[in-house]
């Protein structure tokens, strides 16, 4: 079974250019998370979606940053215009109900760095 | 909210045990999950505890204590490969979705 699949593995851009992050979930998994991991500590949840529907989007910068889930498979995580604080790994998962929590998978993380 | 508390760094030595503690507070439980991540790849799943006690699984195990909001993830036979971030995470409360704490850096040496 494929896991979790993202693209680009990595990405340098200059601040204030656009970049756009892509991830294919686990076969049959309807809840994607895009989460940020900063350099020494844990992955902090952006957005969660149920199918094409985005239900916790609670901590997204909204003035930068934007996703979009068609179809409810893949989904594109955006950020226009970067900046040099928006450098991290950029991780996405996709998850299975195990014992009334969620057991994620994640993908192997786009590091993104901003000069 | 929640708030996660775990060791920023633990070191070992090859062959030996090592006991990686995470204490929590939340306003629900819902579980408790450890992951492990090695340095510039994806937090993989370990274990997954939501009764009191000890979980075995080879030479990882899990406890849990919800009365006291205590966890610890014990490594038995340590080996050079086991040095990597470990990860505690918990559900805030009310939800499924688990937060992670900062993590625990472990560094096995020979």
């Amino acid at each position: 079974e494929a896991g979790v699949v993202q693209s680009p593995r990595y990405k340098i851009i200059e601040k204030k250019q656009p970049v756009a992050f892509w991830c294919n979930p686990i076969s049959g998994h309807n809840t994607l998370y895009w989460y940020r991991q900063n350099l020494g500590q844990g992955p902090e949840l952006l957005i969660r979606y149920e199918n094409e529907e985005a239900v916790d989007d609670s901590q997204l910068p909204k003035d930068r940053f934007s996703a979009e889930r068609l179809k409810g498979v893949d989904s594109t995580l955006k950020i226009q215009p970067a900046e040099l604080g928006d450098s991290a790994v950029y991780l996405c998962a996709s998850s299975t109900r195990d014992r009334g929590s969620e057991k994620l998978f994640f993908g192997s993380g786009t590091q993104l760095s901003v000069l | 909210g929640q708030n996660i508390d775990q060791p920023t760094e633990m070191t070992a030595t090859e062959g030996a045990i090592v006991q990686i503690n995470c204490t929590y507070q939340t306003s629900g439980f819902n579980g408790l999950f450890w992951y492990q991540q090695h340095a510039g790849e994806a937090p993989t799943f370990l274990s997954y505890n939501v009764l009191d006690g000890l979980e075995e699984k080879g030479r990882f195990s899990s406890f849990l204590s919800r009365s006291k909001g205590y966890s610890y993830l014990l490594l038995k036979e340590l080996q050079m490969k086991d040095s990597a971030s470990y990860l505690c995470a918990v559900p805030s409360g009310g939800s499924y979705i688990p937060t992670f704490g900062r993590g625990t850096s472990l560094i096995v040496h020979p």
